[in-house]
C-alpha cells in the first residue's frame, strides 16, 4: 500500500496570510491526525478526524483548523500566519477499524512551512 | 502536568557501542506505547510498539523496549548501535481513556553514531 501523503512538501508564506495543507491517508485508513512539530516544542497533536468529523482537538488557537473528506482525504487551515507557525506540519492516518487507543498511527513526510 | 519524558536531548555513541534511551510518563491506567524514528531528511517510522502482554517488544532493525508499569518506563535499547542509527527518536504514549487515536510525544532525543 502506498504510504501517507502530504502536499505540498514546502511552503513559504508570510505573515497574515493563510495556508491549505492537504493529506492523503492510506489506502482503507479512516482516522488521520495533525501534529505539528518544532524544535521547540517537540511533536504536538493539533486534531483528529474520523468520519468527517473531528473527533478530538489539542491546545492550538482557533487559526488552526481541519476537515475531511468522504474519502477520508484531510485538510488543515492555518489563518493569519505568525512567524510562531513555521513549523513541520505531520499528518498521520490509522485504521479506524477498532479500539482506538490500540490503534498505530502512520506518518506521512509532513510540509515544512516558513512564514516570513 | 501529564506527560511523556525522555531523559536525554542527545547521546553520542561510537559505533558497536549499547544503547539505552529512556522514557517515563506520568499517566495512571491503561497505555499503549509507541517508538518512532526519524532518520535524517526522511519521515517518522514505527520502530516498535507495546499493547499488551509480554512487556519486552522487540522492533525493526534490532532495537526492543520494555515496559516498566510500576517505574510508567518504557525503554529503548539496542545492543550494538551502527552508523545507520544516527536518528531522532521520540517515544509516544495513547491513553485508553482518551478514546481517540491521539498520541503524546517526548521532546525527542538525537542519537549520532559516530563511526
Amino acid at each position: 500500500k502506498a504510504g501517507v501523503t502530504q502536499t505540498p512538501r514546502y511552503l513559504i508564506k508570510t505573515r497574515g496570510q493563510q495556508v491549505t495543507l492537504s493529506c492523503s491517508p492510506i489506502s482503507g485508513h479512516r482516522s488521520v491526525s495533525w501534529y505539528q512539530q518544532t524544535p521547540g516544542q517537540g511533536l504536538q497533536f493539533l486534531f483528529e478526524y474520523f468520519s468527517e468529523t473531528q473527533r478530538n482537538k489539542g491546545n492550538f488557537p482557533g487559526r488552526f483548523s481541519g476537515r475531511q473528506f468522504s474519502n477520508s482525504r484531510s485538510e488543515m487551515n492555518v489563518s493569519t500566519l505568525e512567524l510562531g507557525d513555521s513549523a513541520l506540519y505531520l499528518c498521520a492516518s490509522s485504521p479506524g477499524q477498532g479500539v482506538a487507543f490500540r490503534e498505530t498511527q502512520y506518518f506521512g513526510p509532513g510540509t515544512r512551512l516558513l512564514v516570513l | 502536568a501529564q506527560s511523556v519524558s525522555q531523559h536525554n536531548h542527545h547521546v553520542i555513541l561510537s559505533e558497536a557501542a549499547s544503547l539505552e534511551l529512556g522514557c517515563n510518563y506520568s499517566y495512571g491506567g491503561t497505555v499503549n506505547l509507541f517508538w518512532y524514528v526519524q532518520y535524517p531528511g526522511q519521515h517518522l517510522q514505527l520502530l516498535l510498539k507495546y499493547f499488551s502482554g509480554d512487556p519486552l517488544v522487540k522492533g525493526i532493525k534490532g532495537f526492543e523496549a520494555e515496559f516498566i508499569k510500576s517505574k510508567f518506563s518504557f525503554n529503548l535499547r539496542k545492543p550494538s548501535v551502527q552508523w545507520s542509527d544516527t536518528a531522532e527518536y521520540f517515544c509516544a504514549v495513547n491513553r485508553m481513556n482518551s478514546g481517540y487515536s491521539t498520541l503524546t510525544f517526548g521532546k525527542g532525543t538525537m542519537l549520532l553514531v559516530s563511526p
